[in-house]
């Protein structure tokens, strides 16, 4: 079945400990990318990337970090989490970032 | 990022009713407009999308009306269903960066039986 992985589904943890969420598509995706949601302000993308090696900043990348070294992964890391960063993140791909993306199920985060 | 603005941002209808979500845009470049749902607990699936070349697609009960020199777009669900109820988003591609897009703050529709 085609889909894209993300774990964990839930995750409380404490300011200033470092946590990542992984995220794994099996479409052979070239593009993936990584968005946060938060009530009233939509979906808004954090980083996203057109292929191994390749990463850009989107509108929130402030806090967070990614790498792209394998095809269908492409790991969120906060080094240092604080508590702005609770939120709802879903990471998508996509063929090649310009048509359909295709999302996870969700990583609720919260930062205590 | 570019704005796309989306109304309303609630939406009850009756069962049967045609429901609208409108959108505007203001990236004059932009040149593709998908439309996602989500539904509760899970994550934005694409149900319906356009490109500027095309000023309207329909697919089953859904159809999405495309005017560019406006730059506004929308979603029409005809019949609808309770299984409708969701919440929707609208986004438009950036110009400036071909992989990515910006979203609507999204619609939540109810559909009462």
């Amino acid at each position: 079945e085609a889909q894209v992985t993300q774990n964990p589904r839930y995750l409380i943890t404490v300011t200033g400990k470092k946590l990542t969420v992984t995220c794994s598509q099996n479409m052979n995706h070239e593009y993936m990318s990584w968005y946060r949601q938060d009530p009233g302000l939509g979906l808004r993308q954090i980083y996203y990337s057109m292929n191994v090696e390749v990463t850009d900043k989107g509108d929130v990348p402030e806090g967070y970090k990614v790498s792209r070294k394998e095809k269908r992964n492409f790991p969120l890391i906060l080094e240092s989490p604080s508590p702005n960063q609770t939120s709802l993140y879903f990471c998508a791909s996509g063929r090649d970032g310009t048509g359909e993306q295709y999302f996870g199920p969700g990583t609720r985060l919260t930062v205590t | 990022g570019e704005n796309v603005e989306q109304h309303p941002s609630t939406l009850s209808v009756q069962e049967g009713d045609s429901a609208v979500i409108k959108c505007t845009y203001s990236d004059s470049a932009s040149n593709y407009f998908p439309w996602y749902k989500q539904e509760l607990g899970k994550g934005p699936q694409l149900i319906i999308d356009i490109r500027s070349n095309v000023g309207e697609k329909k697919d089953q009960r859904i159809a999405v009306t495309l005017n560019k020199t406006a730059k506004h777009f929308s979603l029409h669900i005809t019949e609808t269903q309770p299984e409708d109820s969701a919440v929707y988003f609208c986004a438009a591609s950036r110009s400036n960066s071909g992989y990515a897009l910006n979203f609507g703050k999204g619609t939540s529709l109810l559909v009462t039986p």
